[in-house]
Formats: structure tokens, C-alpha cells, sequence
């Protein structure tokens, strides 16, 4: 099983620079998330899904969108980035059956 | 809203060694999850152990075990027979027990720990 993936592993973006974090999970779940962790910070949740059709806000949504089409994709979409969101995105997904959830390998993003 | 909180940003061990790792946390609710994560160097987020909190009996897997304290909120972890592979940074994490909260992790700040050889 792949798990979950995310795509790219490290990108560089320019400041104004759109783009979309790509994250696929082969697991059937049904939630999905997506968090950016910062030194001394953590990890912050950004949006979260609970199903196809269905997303909401995290903690610090601001600056990101999603959408949910898939059971299986879940993109994060910077619409124009900011040095404020040099970050590591991770996302995760899980299942209501199991407490667990699958993290993603994370995106190391750069804003310059 | 829920916090978790670890105080500690860095700790060190002896390798063969014991540590404990301190987490509270804050909330109101009666019914939720409480986990610690691992992630090393390849940034990879590792779940260690997991605790419910109906459950009175202490989660233990192998070396990992916690102290789950739910009148205080605290949830530590011990590490025994320290080895260089738990060197990594180590976060505490809540879920609520509510429908649809499976994908709402809160974390605290993490905490590095080192492992002396």
C-alpha cells in the first residue's frame, strides 16, 4: 500500500507564486487533513475534510483553499504565496473505524 | 478549544538509559484520544502509542509506555532501554471522541530528544 502521498517533496515558490500541494491516499478513508508545522510550533491543522463534497477550517486557514472531489485527493491551493508560508505541509487522512491517523512524508515549501 | 501543551523543548538520555517525556493538556471533554508521534530526521510523523481516555489502564508498546493522569491532564511518555534510534522529535497530540473529529489533531510544540551513546 502507498499510504499516503504527497507531491511535490520540496518546491521554491516567488512570492505572488500560485500553487497546489498535491495529497492522495489509497486507504478508502474517509477524513483527511492537512497541517503546516513551523519551528517551535508544531503542527497547525489548515483544513480538514471529513468526506467527498465536505471541508472546513482548521486553526490557520487563511491564505489556502481546498476542495474535496475524491475520496482519494485531497489538494491544498496557495493563491498567492506569502514568505509567511515557508512552512512543512503534512497531510493526513483516516478512517472512523481506527483512532489512527496516516501522515503523508510532508512538502517542505520556500516563499521568497 | 483544546491545548496541549509540553513544556520541555529539548531533552537528553543516556543510550540503555530511561527519560520521560511530560504533555497536559486542557479540555472539557470527557471522551477523546491522546497520542505521541514520533518524527526523525526524514520528517516522517511515526505514531509511538495511544491512549483513550475511558481506558483507566496505561498504554504500553514494547519500550514505549505512558503515565495517563486524567484528573491532572497529564500524559507522559516513558521511554525505556533507551536506544540511538529514538532520537528524534517527539509530539503530543489530542483528538476528540465527537463525531467527524478524526481528521482535528491538536499538537503541542514537540520536544527533541537526544540520545547520548
Amino acid at each position: 500500500n502507498a499510504g499516503v502521498t504527497q507531491t511535490p517533496k520540496f518546491q521554491v515558490l516567488k512570492t505572488g507564486q500560485s500553487m497546489t500541494l498535491q495529497c492522495a491516499q489509497d486507504m478508502n478513508h474517509e477524513y483527511m487533513s492537512w497541517y503546516r508545522q513551523d519551528p517551535g510550533m508544531g503542527l497547525r491543522l489548515i483544513h480538514y475534510s471529513v468526506g467527498a463534497g465536505i471541508t472546513d477550517q482548521g486553526e490557520v486557514p487563511n491564505g489556502y483553499n481546498v476542495s474535496r472531489s475524491t475520496t482519494e485527493d485531497f489538494p491544498l491551493r496557495l493563491l498567492s504565496a506569502a514568505p509567511s508560508q515557508t512552512s512543512v505541509y503534512f497531510c493526513a487522512s483516516s478512517s472512523y473505524l481506527n483512532t489512527e491517523a496516516f501522515f503523508g512524508q510532508g512538502t517542505r515549501l520556500t516563499v521568497v | 478549544a483544546q491545548t496541549v501543551t509540553q513544556s520541555q523543548p529539548e531533552m537528553s538520555v543516556q543510550e540503555a538509559e530511561t527519560v520521560t517525556l511530560s504533555c497536559t493538556y486542557d479540555t472539557s471533554e470527557s471522551d477523546y484520544y491522546l497520542f505521541w508521534y514520533k518524527q526523525p530526521p526524514s520528517r516522517q510523523m511515526i505514531l509511538v502509542i495511544r491512549q483513550e481516555a475511558y481506558k483507566q489502564q496505561n498504554a504500553t508498546e514494547n519500550r514505549f509506555s505512558v503515565n495517563f493522569q486524567k484528573a491532572a491532564k497529564s500524559f507522559s511518555l516513558k521511554i525505556s532501554d533507551s536506544q540511538l534510534g529514538d532520537a528524534a522529535m517527539y509530539f503530543c497530540a489530542y483528538r476528540s471522541d465527537v463525531s467527524g473529529a478524526n481528521s482535528k489533531l491538536t499538537f503541542g510544540k514537540g520536544i527533541t530528544l537526544s540520545v547520548r551513546p
